[in-house]
């Protein structure tokens, strides 16, 4: 059974820095990694899909990297801003039916 | 265009009553997902459909829950008596199938079971 964990669970950092944010899955048998963003009573809003046979994709300060053979993936967010608070998931697609397990996000604030 | 739509976008029931939540995906997509978001459980899925057809149901809690969609469009899910462990966000995702696409999500429908 496929698992994905981010750690940790909540961060808190500066405006100006540049951050990682970790996301880590059980099976490396994957299709694609999909990093959402979600913001407080809203629905998801995806930020990068990777497919299985990418090691990266970049959109603007949002870098997302993935190592299949070690079942990691990183987003890399650069110059952060106080509109980057929000929590970010990261989701991986396994097997034929197509759904997508999640981990349990990683709530991010960025302090003025 | 417009993106994926979620009616009601709150839902507050009382024990034992049916709910049911309504989903429009965004025009094409023939894939449609239904997922639930509870408070320390994160993001669960519930079901998938492929136009009208359901291949995985897994993620279904119980046989209070079921779904369907109708014309490869408009998708419903029910809650038949409902029970307060019930209370979450229902979200549901539409892509355009296939492996390697992208799933997009409406804004859920928080339900609250009293």
């Amino acid at each position: 059974k496929q698992e994905v964990t981010q750690i940790p669970a909540a961060l808190s950092v500066p405006e100006g820095e540049n951050l990682v944010l970790n996301c880590s899955f059980t099976d490396s048998a994957i299709y694609n990694l999909q990093w959402f963003r979600q913001d407080p009573g809203k629905g998801l809003t995806s930020l990068l899909l990777i497919q299985s046979s990418q090691r990266e994709q970049t959109s603007g300060r949002l870098n997302a990297s993935l190592d299949k053979s070690s079942g990691r993936s990183t987003l890399y967010i650069a110059a952060s801003q106080p509109g980057d608070s929000a929590t970010y998931l990261c989701a991986v697609r396994t097997g034929a039916n197509s759904k997508l397990t999640f981990g349990k996000g990683i709530t991010l604030s960025v302090r003025p | 265009g417009a993106g994926v739509s979620q009616s009601p976008s709150n839902k507050v029931t009382e024990k034992g009553k049916d709910v049911e939540l309504r989903c429009d995906p965004i025009s094409g997509h023939t894939a449609l997902y239904w997922y639930r978001q509870s408070l320390g459980q994160g993001l669960e899925f519930l079901i998938y459909f492929q136009g009208n057809s359901a291949p995985d149901k897994s993620g279904l809690p119980s046989d209070r829950f079921s779904a369907e969609r109708t014309g490869g469009s408009v998708s419903t899910l029910t809650i038949q008596r409902t029970q307060q462990e019930d209370s979450a966000v229902y979200l549901c995702a539409s892509s355009l199938g296939g492996r390697f696409d992208t799933q997009y999500f409406g804004p859920g429908t928080r339900l609250t079971v009293l």
